[in-house]
């Protein structure tokens, strides 16, 4: 079964300073992966996804990951935090090819202090 | 992208009381899902929907049904909403060719 798991519940760095935001997944099937940003009192959305192209996928407002099969692993960073990149985000995997139920993790706050 | 509405943006309920949570989309989409979304537990699966009148189980459905009559509508039904249930719910929308959910804004459900 696929799970994802989100190191850190909660990151908190300063504005100007890098981003990075953990996520490990386990698949039994070549996965496709995403991250969604929620704002608050907000629904998601989709930061960025990759479904098997290039395995450095950049996203909307300056944010990229990077899909690494040895470990496993989808981390998402941003050179340069800026306070509107306050939110929670949330690392996913679907659950079979296709437009599918999405596996998400538990979620990280990111804080960003002036 | 499509626009994925949802009925309420908060809700108050009584524990007992039948509660329907709406989610309209607007792009004929096939695929429709329900997902909870807890503090520390992120978003789980309660149900989702391939197809018109065609409904699958997701990771928690108990307590919970659905209905899909029309394509572009997706409705959770809590039979009798309890203290547990409350939530933030959230209706997701995707289209079979490609894999990307659109989320709705959610709705926050409090049962007393």
């Amino acid at each position: 079964a696929q799970s994802v798991t989100q190191l850190g519940s909660h990151v908190s760095v300063s504005e100007g300073a890098l981003v990075l935001l953990r996520c490990n997944y386990s698949s039994s099937v070549p996965p496709y992966l995403f991250w969604y940003v929620q704002y608050p009192n907000q629904g998601l959305q989709l930061l960025l996804k990759y479904t098997s192209a290039a395995t450095l996928v950049k996203g909307i407002n300056g944010f990229e990951a990077e899909f690494k099969k040895s470990e496993t692993s989808f981390h998402l960073t941003k050179p340069s935090a800026h306070m509107s990149d306050a939110a929670e985000y949330f690392c996913a995997v679907s659950r079979r090819m296709g437009n599918t139920p999405l596996v998400f993790g538990k979620g990280t706050r990111l804080s960003v202090i002036a | 992208d499509v626009k994925v509405t949802q009925s309420s943006r908060y809700l108050v309920k009584r524990t007992g009381e039948k509660v329907f949570l709406e989610c309209v989309q607007d792009m004929d989409h096939e695929n429709m899902f329900w997902y909870r979304q807890d503090p520390g537990l992120g978003l789980r699966l309660i149900y989702f929907s391939y197809d018109v009148k065609m409904k699958e189980k997701g990771d928690i459905p108990e307590g919970y049904s659905v209905s899909r009559e029309k394509k572009e509508r997706f409705s959770l039904i809590l039979e009798s909403a309890s203290t547990n249930q409350t939530s933030m719910y959230l209706c997701a929308v995707g289209a079979f060719s490609y894999n990307e959910q659109f989320f709705g804004p959610g709705t926050r459900l409090t049962v007393l």
